[in-house]
């Protein structure tokens, strides 16, 4: 099994500020890497795929990259939208998710 | 524009079986692999399993000796079972589909809204 590792666990934002989220996967995937984030009571929602590719409609304030086994998701300037919790989600190896990182305002 | 529904029985008792459909609508049921996913109370998103547009499947490690996941009797569904669950597998359950697109790397880009189960006596 691939196991997928994100820290942090949990941060604390304000309005505006930049923010990364790494993941790390237990062994190399390339890039079939996925970033999707969830808010309660909704169903998780695609923002990248394959490592650095933007789903059609998500703000361009959402940005991802790396490859192999360490990848990272920005967010250049949170807005108030923002604030769920974000799971990275490898796809080379049947699926794992990370365990999540919660986003909350400061 | 795909969308997905989950359906069936909410609340299952313990050392039955959990069955769960999802219906996809409006969208090309042949461009996607269907997998099922959850989440406990509190805790992260699970990948259950998948089936293929071939009728293949793959399944979590952890759950592979409990799960059967199918195509439905009609053409645009494909089913979930569980056998001998527990409280542990209380959870939202959701339908997604993994895209074939190639530039996509089966990344799951449509979801159903979910479905509370509970298990309880």
């Amino acid at each position: 099994d691939i196991q997928m590792t994100q820290s942090p666990s949990s941060l604390s934002a304000s309005v505006g500020d930049r923010v990364t989220i790494t993941c790390r996967a237990s062994q190399t995937i390339g890039g079939y890497l996925h970033w999707y984030q969830h808010k309660p009571g909704k169903a998780p929602k695609l923002l990248i795929y394959s490592a650095s590719s933007l789903e059609s409609g998500v703000p361009s304030r959402f940005s991802g990259s790396g490859s192999g086994t360490d990848f990272t998701l920005t967010i250049s300037s949170l807005q108030p939208e923002d604030f769920a919790t974000y799971y990275c989600q490898q796809s080379y190896s049947f699926y794992s998710f990370g365990q999540g990182t919660k986003l909350e305002i400061k | 524009q795909v969308q997905l529904q989950e359906s069936g029985p909410r609340l299952v008792k313990p050392s039955e079986t959990l069955s769960l459909t999802c219906t996809v609508s409006d969208g090309s049921v042949s461009s996607y692999g269907w997998n099922w996913i959850r989440q406990p109370p509190g805790k992260g998103l699970e990948w259950i399993g998948y089936i293929s547009t071939t009728g293949a499947t793959n399944y979590n490690p952890s759950l592979k000796s409990r799960v059967t996941i199918s195509a439905g009797t009609s053409k645009n569904q494909f089913s979930l079972k569980m056998t001998s669950v527990t409280a542990a597998d209380t959870a939202v359950y959701y339908c997604a589909g993994g895209s074939e697109d190639p530039n996509y790397l089966y990344a799951m880009d449509v979801w159903g809204q979910g479905t509370t189960i509970t298990v309880s006596s």
